[in-house]
């Protein structure tokens, strides 16, 4: 069945670094691939997503590229602030699956000042 | 926007109570979803539900039941709750045209002491 791995948390950073989380998947077929993240006491927010193989999501300073030869969506941000502190899930859907997620296990970021 | 309401933000309940969650969504979607969220496992897929009374096990369905007698509610039912389903439960809805964009709400922590 498909299935999606994230990298080991959880991450801390100082405010202005690199921020990279590796996602990889395995799925039949041609999946959409999405990142979510719940900050602390909410629920999950869409922060970006892409459909097709060399699609890239980009929002809020956050990007991500859908590789399909690596089956991977890592992703990436040049300069966090401690407000992106929260815990990224990335999540692929097929296409027959009435939209249901499948989620990684979730990397929980923190950005010190 | 779109906003997916539960009811109950926090519950405590005693082992073998019957336990309902309940879940409204306002955007006439087609499709609504119950996740459990629990450290180091992500969201896990408990039931799904493509139309008014239709029903589909997920992941994880064992322990729990599911209702959908409205399109805008879709209700969790645990008939004996129990210690190990303490867990943060995160209902979820999108719609069957535009199915790649899923909305959560806030989740329900839910205790069973």
């Amino acid at each position: 069945g498909d299935s999606v791995t994230q990298m080991e948390g959880p991450v801390t950073l100082s405010e202005e670094a690199f921020l990279t989380i590796n996602c990889t998947y395995t799925a039949t077929g041609y999946p959409s691939l999405f990142w979510y993240v719940q900050y602390p006491g909410e629920g999950l927010q869409l922060l970006l997503k892409a459909t097709k193989a060399d699609d890239k999501g980009s929002n809020k300073g956050f990007e991500a590229t859908y590789r399909k030869e690596t089956t991977s969506f890592h992703l990436e941000k040049g300069s966090v602030q401690v407000s992106d502190s929260a815990v990224y899930f990335c999540a692929l859907t097929g296409g027959t699956s009435y939209g249901k997620l499948t989620f990684g296990q979730g990397t929980i970021l923190t950005v010190h000042p | 926007d779109v906003k997916v309401t539960q009811s109950s933000r926090y519950l405590v309940k005693r082992t073998g109570e019957k336990v309902f969650l309940e879940c409204v969504q306002d955007m006439d979607h087609e499709n609504m979803f119950w996740y459990r969220q629990d450290p180091g496992l992500g969201l896990r897929l408990i039931y799904f539900s493509y139309d008014v009374k239709m029903k589909e096990k997920g992941d994880i369905p064992e322990g729990y039941s599911v209702s959908r007698e409205k399109k805008e509610r879709f209700s969790l039912i645990l008939e004996s709750a129990s210690t190990n389903q303490t867990s943060m439960y995160l209902c979820a809805s999108s719609s069957r045209d535009r199915g790649l964009t899923i909305y959560f709400g806030e989740g329900s922590w839910l205790t069973v002491v």
